[in-house]
């Protein structure tokens, strides 16, 4: 069975700083691995999407994630934040290579930007 | 392109009452999925969708049904209304399992 853990519920940093949401994931299997972010009273948009190739993914707003498979590990990360990434983040983890492609997401992880 | 559209946006049912939210994949999209998002919580996968017929469950009760037409669209189904099933209801579709666009859901308030 496929699980993801986010870790830390509530996230704070200032506009600016470095962001840092932390994801971990279990599967049996090799897992495809997804950011998506929601904004209050809206539907969920792909952020970046890890699939095979090259393990450090680049996505839209200035997100990268870095799938590391000794940890077990799809952090996201951007340099510098900004007020407008204050949202809900979702890591999630599928398997389409063994026709199960359901999504798996995490409990999220909620970004708050400080002045 | 509209992508991927939900109605209603909102609705309040009692407790006991049946419901029926809609979807309607993006354009060209043949497959489509139904998650519960409970108040604070990650979506949960409901059931998927694919020419025509129910392809993957998730743990959720009979109460919880579903349908696609043969354009694609989508219903999800849900009787007996529990108060537990106040939640965001999103749909998603794809034409491949690494690209899954989401609506902005249907708010389900149960009373």
């Amino acid at each position: 069975a496929q699980s993801v853990t986010q870790l830390g519920s509530h996230v704070s940093v200032s506009e600016g700083a470095l962001v840092l949401l932390r994801c971990n994931y279990s599967s049996s299997v090799p897992p495809y691995l997804f950011w998506y972010v929601q904004y209050p009273n809206q539907g969920l948009q792909l952020l970046l999407k890890y699939t095979t190739g090259a393990t450090l993914v680049k996505g839209i707003n200035g997100f990268e994630a870095e799938f590391k498979k000794s940890e077990t590990s799809f952090h996201l990360t951007k340099p510098s934040a900004h007020m407008s990434d204050a949202a809900e983040y979702f890591c999630a983890v599928s398997s389409p290579g063994n026709r199960d492609d359901k999504i798996i997401f995490g409990k999220g992880t909620r970004l708050h930007i400080l002045p | 392109d509209a992508g991927v559209t939900q109605s209603p946006t909102h609705l309040i049912k009692t407790r006991g009452q049946q419901v029926t939210l809609r979807c309607s994949p993006k354009s060209g999209h043949d497959t489509v999925s139904w998650y519960q998002q409970a108040l604070g919580q990650g979506p949960q996968f409901i059931f998927q969708y694919y020419e025509e017929e129910e392809r993957q469950r998730g743990n959720f009760p009979d109460r919880f049904s579903g349908h696609q037409f043969p354009n694609y669209s989508s219903e999800l189904n849900v009787n007996a209304l529990l108060l537990g099933d106040s939640a965001l209801y999103l749909c998603a579709s794809s034409l491949v399992p690494t690209e899954a666009f989401f609506g902005q859901g249907t708010r389900l308030t149960v009373v």
